[in-house]
């Protein structure tokens, strides 16, 4: 499985928009980029993926350079309930997941 | 909504006991996952499963083993539990092409 590099923690000021980015410089043709995050405690809740292309969905906006070497993950208009750990992951549809350390993000009020 | 349930949602046990952690999902997902997750750390990959009578050891070493028998139900058993093995015990389901997993509400195991 490709490895992803997301930074350990990030702020965001409540109500702009939140950039969490990934690199993933080692990812296959096969490889999709899936976001998940978790709050606090519950289990993780999926988010977005792309294999290519951008893509937007009611939740968030999934930006993917065109080498696909690295992603952005856009939350437009953070709010505190957008206070979580955010994990990027590569991996192809038909195998399993596995959790990095993601990015812890605080919205501040 | 996600149909994915486990039982129990807290047990406290003693040093030795034999435990089963229950899981099932509604949603006729063939792939389905233990995780296990220590308070403010990783979730780290224990076992999974591509569906009947297929089971897999994840990432992390565990002592517990798990059985495939029916495409809703997932179970986890500890044969004898040691106070180590205190954590958070999730389970996740999904189609089998695609990666949108869907969690249940987890349990929290304490070993004495």
């Amino acid at each position: 499985d490709a490895k992803t590099t997301q930074p350990p923690s990030m702020d965001c000021a409540e109500g702009r928009a939140a950039n969490l980015p990934c690199n993933h410089s080692t990812i296959s043709g096969n490889e999709y980029v899936y976001w998940y995050r978790q709050i606090h405690s519950q289990g993780p809740q999926y988010i977005i993926h792309g294999l290519k292309n951008n893509e937007t969905n009611e939740m968030a906006s999934l930006i993917i350079t065109e080498d696909r070497k690295s992603s952005t993950l856009i939350l437009p208009h953070a709010t505190l309930r957008d206070t979580a750990v955010y994990y990027c992951i590569v991996t192809p549809s038909y195998d399993k997941v596995i959790f990095g350390p993601g990015t812890s993000l605080s919205v501040i009020p | 909504e996600a149909d994915i349930y486990q039982t129990p949602r807290y047990l406290v046990i003693g040093t030795g006991k034999k435990i089963t952690l229950e899981c099932s999902q509604t949603m006729g997902h063939d792939k389905m996952y233990w995780y296990q997750q220590d308070p403010g750390m990783e979730l780290h990959l224990i076992h999974y499963s591509y569906g009947v009578n297929s089971t897999e050891k994840g990432d992390l070493s565990s002592e517990s083993t798990v059985s495939r028998i029916r495409t809703e139900h997932f179970p986890l058993t500890l044969e004898s539990a040691r106070p180590s093995h205190t954590s958070q015990y999730l389970c996740a389901s999904s189609r089998t092409r695609g990666n949108e997993q869907f969690f249940g509400p987890g349990t929290r195991l304490t070993v004495l």
